[in-house]
């Protein structure tokens, strides 16, 4: 069962759009966010991370939107551009990291 | 360069043989993992090892195993148990095993593709 599910799977996007995944989790020992991008053929790299204890982290043109108490939290892309185009995993760990189902983004010229 | 590499990029094996997929750090970092990754559903753990001779099960590890001899080395074994080893392989490392610490970023190789005929 996955114990980090992510939705949806996938997802197409105009040319500075705002496309914004989102991920849901149970286990309350979980206490780092991070989202990883990964393109065709590569390992995931890490986009950037949030702890429990905030509630927004920007990155620039990313920003992880954290809501605790109903355990979820959710990647928005501002201005989104073709090279974003790539597949997005949220993950969850308190110790060995679990991750989500993936979302595949399309950003079209 | 500092990072993790993976091989052999792609294998073919039989049904019934193993296949040991081998996993290379220079990184020093402490902790290693194998992911593997299917369409739809994400990167899975099948184990990780968060110091020499130390490993452990993630929630897929029927049908793997894997070994912790070397800080730098995390070789995967797929044995002939593994009812359906057809899939994207994918090991990991970080500094240590708690990804707690905020500066615990997982770096990933490029990954194996097996493919069972």
């Amino acid at each position: 069962q996955q114990q980090v599910k992510q939705s949806p799977q996938s997802l197409i996007v105009q040319k500075g759009g705002i496309p914004i995944i989102n991920c849901a989790y149970e286990n309350t020992a979980f206490d780092y966010f991070p989202w990883y991008q990964q393109f065709p053929g590569k390992g995931p790299a890490l986009l950037i991370a949030i702890r429990p204890d905030v509630s927004e982290k920007k990155e620039g043109r990313f920003t992880i939107s954290f809501n605790k108490s109903a355990k979820q939290f959710s990647l928005h892309i501002m201005d989104s551009q073709p090279g974003d185009s790539a597949t997005y995993f949220c993950a969850a760990s308190s110790r060995a990291g679990r991750f989500g189902a993936g979302t595949r983004l399309t950003v079209k010229p | 360069d500092g990072g993790i590499t993976q091989s052999p990029k792609y294998l073919f094996r039989k049904e019934g043989q193993n296949v040991t997929l081998s996993c290379e750090q220079n990184l020093n970092h402490d902790a290693m993992y194998w992911y593997r990754q299917d369409p739809g559903q994400g990167l899975r753990l099948i184990y990780y090892s968060q110091i020499v001779n130390d490993f452990q099960k993630g929630d897929i590890a029927e049908g793997y195993s894997v070994s912790r001899e070397k800080k730098e080395s995390f070789p995967l074994t797929v044995t002939s148990a593994q009812k359906n080893p057809t899939a994207f392989y994918l090991c990991a490392s970080s500094i240590d095993g708690s990804w707690s610490s905020g500066a615990n970023v997982l770096t990933f190789g490029a990954g194996s593709r097996l493919t069972v005929l």
